[in-house]
């Protein structure tokens, strides 16, 4: 069956980096792509961009350009988001997703990962 | 700031037919599919809605949804329990470089 487990919760000081991982399994890893939404407290949902798991071509949404970014390990069939320069307004669960082509559904989800940022 | 506009929230009794509306633009939801999901506390966002009308294997009939214009809605009928929720409709805008943009987000709740 397809799953997309996600890395567990992270705490982390302002001005600090976190990697959280996305391992997929039960599909061809490189026939879907993998985006990252937030749901930070608060608020709803926030598309961050997707990446491409054929080519490693990431693509961020505007407001997340500069301090995050998309990477892959396609031998072991699993997306990263690594945040760097940690603020306080990055507390948020991340979540990964995967999408079909230009079919923009995301049918099956990552459980999150929650990251604080506190000093 | 989202550019799909919805109700913060919606209640009903059990058994009751509730609608959530999505507001959005000729650059989305005028031009492009409709999805929707649900958010139950707690966990992880679920595919309720594709392609405007569709439902994926296993999300009951109860719920239905439509897109008309720059508008589209979400129905529950027969409302239960279990429904209360956040949800939120999707859909690819195609300004600027073209990006992904969830609604507001509209919380069920059940009486």
């Amino acid at each position: 069956q397809v799953q997309l487990v996600q890395s567990g919760s992270e705490v982390k000081k302002p001005g600090a980096s976190v990697k959280i991982s996305c391992k997929a399994s039960g599909y061809s890893f490189t026939g879907y792509a993998i985006n990252w939404v937030r749901r930070a407290p608060g608020r709803g949902l926030e598309w961050m961009g997707w990446i491409n798991t054929n080519t490693g071509n990431p693509t961020y949404a505007q407001v997340f350009t500069g301090r995050f970014v998309f990477s892959l390990d396609t031998s072991v069939s699993t997306a990263y988001l690594q945040i760097n320069s940690l603020k306080a307004e990055d507390t948020a669960e991340y979540y990964c997703a995967r999408t079909l082509g230009d079919d923009w559904y995301f049918d099956f989800w990552g459980r999150g990962t929650l990251v604080t940022v506190s000093s | 700031q989202s550019v799909l506009t919805q109700p913060p929230s919606a209640s009903g009794t059990p058994g009751q037919r509730i609608t959530i509306s999505c507001s959005g633009s000729s650059s989305n939801i005028g031009s492009n599919y409709v999805y929707w999901y649900q958010q139950l506390p707690g966990t992880a966002p679920k595919l309720l809605i594709y392609r405007d009308n569709q439902r994926p294997s296993g999300v009951p009939d109860r719920f239905s949804g439509s897109r008309s214009g720059t508008s589209a809605s979400l129905a529950i009928s027969g409302l239960r329990s279990e429904d209360e929720a956040d949800y939120y409709c999707a859909a690819w805008d195609d300004s600027l470089s073209g990006f992904y943009v969830f609604g507001t987000g509209t919380k069920v709740t059940v009486l």
